[in-house]
This record gives structure tokens, sequence and C-alpha cells, in this order.
């Protein structure tokens, strides 16, 4: 009940185009949908988050969806640039497990000039 | 304000020896959280520490272990190491449980 499923595992886009990167939970007790970016040799950086209390949260390019009933939620770049190209890694955390994240698998962007 | 920073950047170890990895969080923050990266791998929670004391462990055998010490900093030992602790072990802190975590660069640790 802890999982998080995140797809695709490898995404290739076109400089200007948009990407998509989903994830699944199951647990419902989670509350909190952060999204990660991490370049190689690098820690992961905190990209966006978004709480269940709205369904939708924007900061520049970068977009969350969230979709409570369903236990989804995606990550969506708007006009993708070749650097943002990384590895994208979704989360989840709830009350009960104070910050402690579960991570996704993780997505590799590839961004093509 | 300085991030979470962590030492050694590199480490290498032989078979059976041990490792210990430090982490200092962000100034003011509490929790401290471990992770294990390996090779092309997700994020594998280890440990997490809140105000000393041991919150939550991840599902690794007991030779991994660490501490909090009382200026919050965190260490990570790992016993008896083995070929496949081979990794990138990330630490991170947050302000207090519920709160954003935030990631240090991590410390490489090769187990040959």
């Amino acid at each position: 009940q802890q999982q998080v499923k995140q797809s695709p595992q490898s995404l290739i886009v076109q400089k200007g185009g948009i990407s998509i990167i989903n994830c699944a939970y199951e647990n419902t007790a989670f509350d909190y949908f952060p999204w990660y970016q991490q370049f190689p040799g690098k820690g992961p950086a905190l990209l966006i988050a978004i709480r269940p209390d709205v369904s939708e949260k924007k900061e520049g390019r970068f977009t969350i969806s969230f979709n409570k009933s369903a236990k989804q939620f995606s990550l969506h770049i708007m006009d993708s640039q070749p650097g943002d190209s990384a590895t994208y890694f979704c989360a989840a955390s709830g009350e009960t497990s104070g910050s402690r994240l579960t991570f996704g698998e993780g997505t590799q962007l590839t961004v093509n000039p | 304000e300085a991030g979470v920073t962590q030492s050694p950047t590199h480490l290498i170890k032989t078979r059976g020896q041990q490792a210990t990895l430090r982490c200092s969080p962000i100034s003011g923050h509490t929790s401290v959280y471990w992770y294990q990266q390996a090779l092309g791998l997700g994020l594998q929670f280890l440990l997490w520490y809140d105000e000393g004391e041991e919150r939550n462990r991840g599902n690794f055998p007991p030779r991994f272990s660490g501490r909090q010490f009382p200026n919050y900093s965190s260490e990570l030992n790992v016993n008896a190491l083995e070929l496949e602790d081979s990794a990138l072990y990330l630490c991170a802190s947050s302000l207090s449980p519920g709160h954003t975590i935030y990631f240090g660069e991590g410390s490489w640790l090769t187990v040959v």
C-alpha cells in the first residue's frame, strides 16, 4: 500500500514539446505529492509539489495535475528544453510518515534540440 | 543559507569493512532522512531521525544503522560491507516532520 507507480520509464521529446509523466499511488493517507528533478551525479531537487485540496498547480513551465478519486497525479512540462533533460521522480508522503517520502521509479527525460 | 551537506563525496571500501557517512542538515532543520540510490535505480528509504530519535526505518538489514547528534547532524554506518551496497547515499532534511524535504548532493560509496 506504500507503493508509488511511475510511468514511463523513459521519455524522449523534441524541443518545444510537452513532456508528461504519470504517477499512481495506493495509500489514501498520502496527502503531499512532490516532484523531484535529478541531474546525473547530483542529489534530487524539489521541482513542484501539490496537496490534494487542489486539482492543479502551475509554476512556470511545470504543472502538476492531481486526480484524487483516481489516485493519480502527473507532471506536465510545457515547451520542453534540452536543459530539462534529467531524471524525474514523483513521490508521496502522509502525516503518519512525517516527511518520509515514497518515491516512484523515476523517468529519464531526454529533450532533443 | 547553506543546503544539506554530506561528506565524504566519494568513498571506496573493501568488502567486509565499515563505512561511515556524515550529513549536516539545513540550519534549523530537525529531521534527517537517509536514502540509498543504487545505479539506475530509484530512491530507497533507509532511516529517518527527528530530535535525536530514530522515527522510522526502511527495509534494510541491521548492518545499516545511524544516529542523530544534538546539533541535528547525522551519520550513517554500514557494517560488513557487501558489493551490492555500492550506491549513492542521499541525506535529506526538513524543518520538522511534515515539511518539505531537501536533499544533499550525496555520498558515493563503492565497495570493491
